[in-house]
């Protein structure tokens, strides 16, 4: 089945940079690679998705990329305010003719935005 | 608010019990999808179901079973409670029956195994 790392565990940044968050697949026909935002105690909520027909998707201050080669796509997220601070998740999953596969989560990463 | 729903919010039980965990979808979804999230271990998909029917099947546990009625509403049930049950329980509802649809987490219901 498919597999998700996810880097790095926590991180830790200053209000105004940037944060960047990785993860890696292993199944080459994983095709949708949605990331969530969860606040303590609440939960997930989408915040963008992509899928393997485009390399980069932007909203506003975050962006995903894909690069379907190496199998890894990353968060991007510019001008951290101390309301990003969160856990994110990547998750990948794919769908393939009459099958339907799940949805597979990293084990997140805590980002911590200091004013 | 994504427009899921769960009830109960938290839930205080003993080893051994038995306990019902209740999800309303979106209006419109006809897929839902369980997990269990707890510290160790992430968000662990348990199991789907698309309009009354299972779709698809992840690590549930035997002593786990899951159904989803005519209105689409989603019954997970949990029985012969043990410690290691302890966790967070969401549903999440999708349009169709694919999980590379967008799915909608709902607020989850916390269940405390003493």
């Amino acid at each position: 089945g498919e597999n998700v790392e996810q880097h790095p565990s926590t991180l830790s940044v200053q209000e105004g940079d940037s944060a960047v968050i990785k993860c890696t697949y292993s199944d080459s026909a994983s095709n949708y690679f949605p990331w969530y935002k969860q606040e303590l105690g609440k939960r997930p909520q989408l915040i963008i998705d992509i899928r393997s027909n485009v390399g980069e998707k932007k909203d506003q201050r975050i962006a995903v990329t894909l690069n379907k080669t190496a199998k890894h796509f990353s968060l991007h997220i510019t001008e951290t305010q101390p309301e990003d601070s969160a856990v994110y998740f990547c998750a990948a999953s794919r769908n393939s003719g009459g099958s339907n596969y799940k949805l597979t989560f990293g084990k997140g990463t805590l980002l911590t935005v200091n004013p | 608010d994504s427009g899921v729903t769960q009830t109960p919010k938290h839930l205080i039980t003993a080893t051994g019990q038995r306990v019902t965990l209740r999800c309303s979808p979106r209006s419109g979804d006809l897929s839902v999808y369980w997990y269990q999230q707890s510290l160790d271990q992430g968000l662990q998909f348990l199991i789907q179901y698309y309009n009354g029917e299972e779709r698809a099947k992840g690590n549930i546990l035997e002593r786990f079973s899951a159904q989803q009625f005519p209105d689409l509403h989603s019954e997970l049930n949990l029985s012969s409670l043990e410690l290691g049950d302890s966790a967070l329980y969401f549903c999440a509802s999708t349009l169709g029956g694919w999980s590379a649809d967008t799915q909608y987490f709902g607020p989850g219901t916390r269940l405390t195994v003493l």
